[in-house]
């Protein structure tokens, strides 16, 4: 069955430092990778996706199928950054996988 | 031009009852969600449905119902409310037959059971 980790429950940072949020997924298959954001009190939004290898308000990640993994990088964190981030997963059956996520805390 | 919309915000209830929360969506997608997001933040889907097909997740009680009336709407009921049944539910849409997977999410309903 397809999994979403996301081992760190709270990463906190200061203003201007590089971040990094782990995700590793378990999945047979080709998988679709997402980062989405939930900024406090917001609906989730999708941040990105790794089949557009863009990046967005800074952020990256790629798809390391070797490792099976999809980290999220920034090389200078934000106040503004502070948020909740869900890795994701979609599979053949149409739904997202979600991890457990990670608050991100930007410490001026 | 809110997107996904749900309604109510909040809601609070009682054990045993029977609520209903409901969701539409503007963007002409075909298929729509349901996601749990419990007080730890984990985020679990519930049901994924289309006019063609309904994707239930096997952890579900059977006091959850998706009802859709049209391809915009997918409403779900809970009957028989659970102290357990508190979080926040999410309602998404998406339109995979447009080859994105990409999810377009509702604000959210706050459930409290009391």
């Amino acid at each position: 069955a397809q999994r979403v980790t996301q081992p760190e429950k709270l990463l906190s940072v200061f203003k201007g430092a590089p971040v990094e949020l782990k995700c590793n997924y378990s999945y047979s298959g080709s998988p679709e990778l997402f980062w989405y954001v939930q900024y406090s009190r917001q609906r989730l939004q999708l941040l990105l996706r790794h089949i557009s290898r863009e990046s967005i308000k800074g952020f990256t990640a790629d798809l390391n199928k070797g490792e099976t993994s999809f980290h999220l990088k920034k090389p200078f964190a934000q106040e503004e950054d502070s948020a909740m981030y869900y890795c994701a997963l979609h599979t053949g059956r149409r739904a997202l996988t979600f991890g457990s996520g990670t608050r991100l805390q930007v410490q001026p | 031009d809110t997107a996904v919309s749900q309604t109510p915000k909040y809601l609070v209830t009682q054990m045993g009852n029977d609520k209903s929360i409901k969701c539409e969506q503007n963007l002409g997608h075909d298929t729509m969600y349901w996601y749990k997001q419990d007080s730890k933040k984990f985020l679990k889907i519930m049901f994924s449905y289309n006019n063609k097909e309904l994707i239930i997740n096997e952890t579900v009680p059977n006091r959850f119902s998706p009802k859709s009336p049209d391809k915009a709407h997918l409403n779900l009921h809970i009957n028989s409310l659970e102290l357990g049944d508190s979080a926040v539910y999410f309602c998404a849409s998406s339109h995979p037959g447009q080859g994105s997977y990409e999810q377009y999410f509702g604000p959210g309903t706050r459930l409290t059971v009391t």
